[in-house]
This record gives structure tokens, C-alpha cells and sequence, in this order.
């Protein structure tokens, strides 16, 4: 597609379960970005990849977020012992480079019930 | 610490008024400073930037911001709204061009009246 697409559309959990959320990026794009925005904020950033490796994971809240892009295009982000607090919307971003504008997708509403 | 205020929560404007949003920043170092768009239904989209050079930034769709080091403000303005630019607002600060790592305001909602 033309656009960062992002999978599932929402996402209903029980508290507790293990969630897992794809980013699709834009074909070509070396950049990789997540963040998420809870109800009446703004973002917050969680990770950075360039390529297939992290270059900035410092935003990641705890270790239960874990982040992956094994091949340098798809990125899932991974959730465990999810909680409810975690409700929000998980956004992607990719651009062509690190000081590049980056496009995003419409995101991932995550619901921890 | 870093930190972006955009102290209107909710803006309503007539179409074919002005406009200016208003975003104070706190940052440790030189900032890059940012405006997105959020639509519904749409993802984020940049809006402007800057970095450094004329403090009078344009951007797409008519916006321009106004960078005033002296008091911590990157406002977004437009001489003349349009229906379609009713959306969510942010302001960001980040340490480089890109999307690494910004700090993002908690927004300003503009709703557009005809």
C-alpha cells in the first residue's frame, strides 16, 4: 500500500493476556517508529528502529513492551501481562531516513478489559 | 526537563477567520520544534518544523508558525481558515529533524463554524 498500515484496527484484551501489534511501513522506509496517545493527550514516544535493530528504545515504559523488526520492514510491538492502564492508541511511523519526515498510520486502539 | 504547553484545549473559529494556536516549549538544548495535524480518521501528518534560520516558518495548507526564543513559543497560524481544517493540533519538540524521540503537547481541538 501507499501508506504505514497498522493491524489490527482495534484490539479488545483481557487484562493480563499477551498482545501483539504489526506496523507495515511504508516500502523502502528505514525508519521505524511507535508511539502511543492515551484519551487527551498527545503522543508519547516508545521506540526507535533503524533497520532491524533498535536505535532508541528509551520511551518504552516497562519491560513488559518489547519491540521487533527482524527483517528491516515489518515491526510487531509486543505486549505482555497486559494492563489497563495500556488502553490507548498505538501509533507506527516511517520515513526514509532518521532526519526525514515521518508518515504515520492510523494506529491501533488497544482496550485492556 | 523538556515539556510542550498548548494551553487552549479547544478553539472554535468562524470559516474564513484567523487563526493562531499557541505552544510554549521547555527544552534542555537547541530545539527542533514541530506542528502536526491529526484528522479523524487519519494519521498524523507534519504540518511544519524548524530548526533554525528565518523565525517565520511555512508550511502545507496555508500554515505558518512564528519561533520567539525569547519566549519559549512556536504558535501556528493561519490568515484564513477553512472547514476542512478543523482536526486535533500538536505541537512537538525533539532533539533532530526527524521523529525520534519528540515530546508532544496534549493538543488543541479546532472546530470550525460556518
Amino acid at each position: 500500500g501507499a501508506g504505514v498500515s497498522q493491524t489490527p484496527s482495534n484490539k479488545v484484551t483481557e487484562k493480563g493476556k499477551y498482545v501483539e501489534l504489526r506496523c507495515d511501513p511504508i516500502s523502502g522506509h528505514t525508519a521505524l517508529y511507535w508511539y502511543r496517545q492515551s484519551l487527551g493527550q498527545g503522543p508519547e514516544f516508545l521506540i526507535y528502529f533503524q533497520g532491524t535493530g533498535a536505535a532508541d528504545d528509551s520511551g518504552l515504559p516497562n519491560d513488559r513492551f518489547f519491540a521487533v523488526r527482524p527483517e528491516g520492514s515489518v515491526s510487531t510491538l509486543k505486549i505482555q501481562r497486559t494492563e489497563r492502564g495500556d488502553s490507548a492508541v498505538y501509533l507506527c511511523a516511517s520515513a526514509s531516513g532518521s532526519s526525514a519526515e515521518a508518515f504515520f498510520g492510523q494506529g491501533t486502539r488497544l482496550t485492556v478489559v | 526537563a523538556q515539556s510542550v504547553t498548548q494551553p487552549d484545549i479547544h478553539i472554535t473559529v468562524s470559516e474564513g477567520a484567523s487563526l493562531e494556536l499557541r505552544c510554549n516549549y521547555s527544552y534542555g538544548a537547541t530545539p527542533y520544534l514541530f506542528w502536526y495535524v491529526q484528522s479523524p480518521g487519519q494519521g498524523l501528518q507534519l504540518l511544519l518544523k524548524y530548526f533554525s534560520g528565518d523565525t517565520l516558518v511555512q508550511g502545507i495548507k496555508g500554515f505558518e508558525a512564528e519561533f520567539k526564543r525569547s519566549q519559549s513559543s512556536f504558535n501556528l497560524r493561519k490568515p484564513s481558515v477553512h472547514w476542512s481544517d478543523a482536526a486535533e493540533y500538536f505541537c512537538a519538540v525533539g532533539a533532530r529533524s526527524g521523529a525520534n524521540n519528540l515530546f508532544f503537547g496534549t493538543g488543541t481541538r479546532l472546530t470550525v463554524i460556518p
